[in-house]
C-alpha cells in the first residue's frame, strides 16, 4: 500500500523556524517527484513547493519562495521542507503528495498542522 | 497573476447530473493544462478523482467524469449521491513545475 505519512508540526512563533517531514513507502520512491500542499484554516488548498525524482531541480510558489526549502533523501525514502521566517499567514494543514503520471498529484498524506502564533 | 476559477458552490438533486467547470483569468484552458480534480469533505484528507483531464483515479466511480467543455475544464457527476456532498478542487499544471489550485466548489446534494 501507497503511504506517506507527515511529522514535525506544531506550534511556532512568527519569524521561527521548523522542518516538516513525509516518510514514504509503498512504491520506488526515487522514481517520482514529490509537493507540499498546505491549506490554511477554512481556505482552500494551495500548491506550495515540489522536488523532483533525482532531487536536482526544486520549485516553490512565489508566497514561500526565499523562506522554505524543499528537499529529499532517497535512500531514506522521505522528503523534507525546512520552514524559516514564518509568518501567521504560513498556519496550514501541509500535505505530502505524490506526484503522479500526466502532472497529477495521486496520494495524499493526512497532514501536519503549522500553526504560526505568539 | 494566474487565477484558477471555479464556482464557489453548486447544488445537485439526488440521481442528479451536475457539471463543475475549471477556468482561466487569461485565457482557455487545454489538455496542456493537464486538469486533474480533486475532492475533500470537511475534516478529511483530498481525495485524487480526475488527473490529466479525463483519467479516473484507481477505485474512482465512473460516475465521475472530466473533459474540456469549451474553454474550460469540467468534472461531471452523473447520478449524484449525498456522499458526493463535498468541495471540489480543480488544479492546472501551469509549466516548470508549478501549479494552481482553483478555490474551489462546493457541492451541496439536495
Amino acid at each position: 500500500e501507497v503511504q506517506l505519512v507527515e511529522s514535525g508540526g506544531g506550534l511556532v512563533q512568527p519569524g521561527g523556524s521548523l522542518r516538516l517531514s513525509c516518510s514514504a513507502s509503498g512504491f520506488i520512491f526515487s522514481s517520482y517527484g514529490m509537493i507540499w500542499v498546505r491549506q490554511a484554516p477554512g481556505k482552500g488548498l494551495e500548491y506550495v513547493s515540489a522536488v523532483r525524482n533525482n532531487g536536482a531541480s526544486t520549485y516553490y510558489a512565489d508566497s514561500v519562495k526565499g523562506r522554505f526549502t524543499i528537499s529529499r533523501d532517497n535512500s531514506k525514502n522521505t522528503v523534507s521542507l525546512q520552514l524559516n521566517s514564518l509568518r501567521g499567514e504560513d498556519t496550514a494543514v501541509y500535505y505530502c503528495v505524490k506526484w503522479g503520471t500526466y502532472y497529477g498529484m495521486d496520494v495524499w498524506g493526512q497532514g501536519t498542522t503549522v500553526t504560526v502564533s505568539s | 497573476q494566474t487565477v484558477v476559477t471555479q464556482e464557489p458552490a453548486f447544488s445537485v438533486s439526488p440521481g442528479g447530473t451536475v457539471t463543475l467547470t475549471c477556468g482561466l483569468n487569461s485565457g482557455s484552458v487545454s489538455t496542456n493544462y493537464y486538469p486533474s480534480w480533486y475532492q475533500q469533505t470537511p475534516g478529511q484528507t483530498p481525495r485524487t478523482l480526475i488527473y490529466n483531464t479525463n483519467t479516473r483515479s484507481s477505485g474512482v466511480p465512473d460516475r465521475f467524469s472530466g473533459s474540456i467543455l469549451g474553454d474550460k475544464a469540467a468534472l461531471i457527476i452523473t447520478g449524484a449521491q449525498a456522499d458526493d456532498e463535498s468541495v471540489y478542487y480543480c488544479v492546472l499544471y501551469m509549466g516548470s513545475d508549478i501549479w494552481v489550485f482553483g478555490g474551489g466548489t462546493k457541492l451541496t446534494v439536495l
